[in-house]
């Protein structure tokens, strides 16, 4: 059973430019949400999305945006890169409707912004 | 908001000593709690978790108490090894939204 997993693993953009990031979730699970963590800090919650609609969303600007599809993958995209978006992004899976479920992350995605 | 406050590491140890990190954290209701374990360059593991009050989770020789009255979690370890050097870190989860909030993890340093 595989667990969640990301692509790619590392890339290189140039200021200005776009990024998607990529996840599969868990076998099973139906909610999929994204969190960023810059070098040396913990992970910050972008938002989640359950039933391809975005359910909760943390302080990100509109520069983040996402989607989810009918096979409950979901992408991550980010417009206008900044310096400071440079950091590890996480995706995590989970079940909702489970009381007290386990979220999994995956292995991140490493963005570099030059 | 909910919150997370963690010891600063980083905390170093020698092989087989007793480990303590404190995690107290500010939430509403009686969320799940979860520790999770960094290593470096990698995502983060699920290390255990408690869903309600009294609840100790325990994995791999590590172990937590959900404490209600004082919305503690302390994760504890009897004999640390030097494979257990990684980055700790405690998160409540909103039950109903499955969001987890993070401090800023505590880095435990082993030593042979």
């Amino acid at each position: 059973d595989a667990g969640v997993t990301q692509s790619p693993t590392h890339l290189i953009k140039t200021r200005g430019q776009q990024v998607t990031l990529r996840c599969s979730p868990k076998s099973g699970h139906d909610t999929v949400s994204w969190y960023q963590q810059a070098l040396g800090q913990g992970p910050q919650f972008i938002f989640q999305y359950y039933e391809e609609e975005e359910r909760q969303r943390g302080n990100f600007p509109d520069r983040f945006s996402g989607h989810q599809f009918p096979n409950y993958s979901s992408e991550l995209n980010v417009n206008a890169l900044l310096l400071g978006d440079s950091a590890l992004y996480l995706c995590a899976s989970s079940h909702t409707g489970t009381s007290g479920n386990t979220i999994y992350f995956g292995e991140g995605s490493w963005l570099t912004v030059v | 908001g909910d919150s997370v406050t963690q010891m600063e590491g980083p905390v170093t140890l020698s092989e087989e000593a007793f480990l303590t990190i404190n995690c107290t954290y500010t939430a509403t209701g009686y969320p799940s709690l979860f520790w999770y374990v960094q290593y470096p360059g990698e995502g983060l593991q699920l290390l255990l978790k408690a869903t309600k009050a009294d609840d100790k989770g325990s994995n791999k020789g590590f172990e937590a108490t959900y404490r209600k009255e004082t919305t503690s979690f302390h994760l504890e370890k009897g004999s640390v090894q030097v494979s257990d050097s990684a980055v700790y870190f405690c998160a409540p989860a909103r039950n109903a939204g499955n969001m987890l909030t993070f401090g800023g993890g505590t880095r435990l340093m082993v030593k042979p």
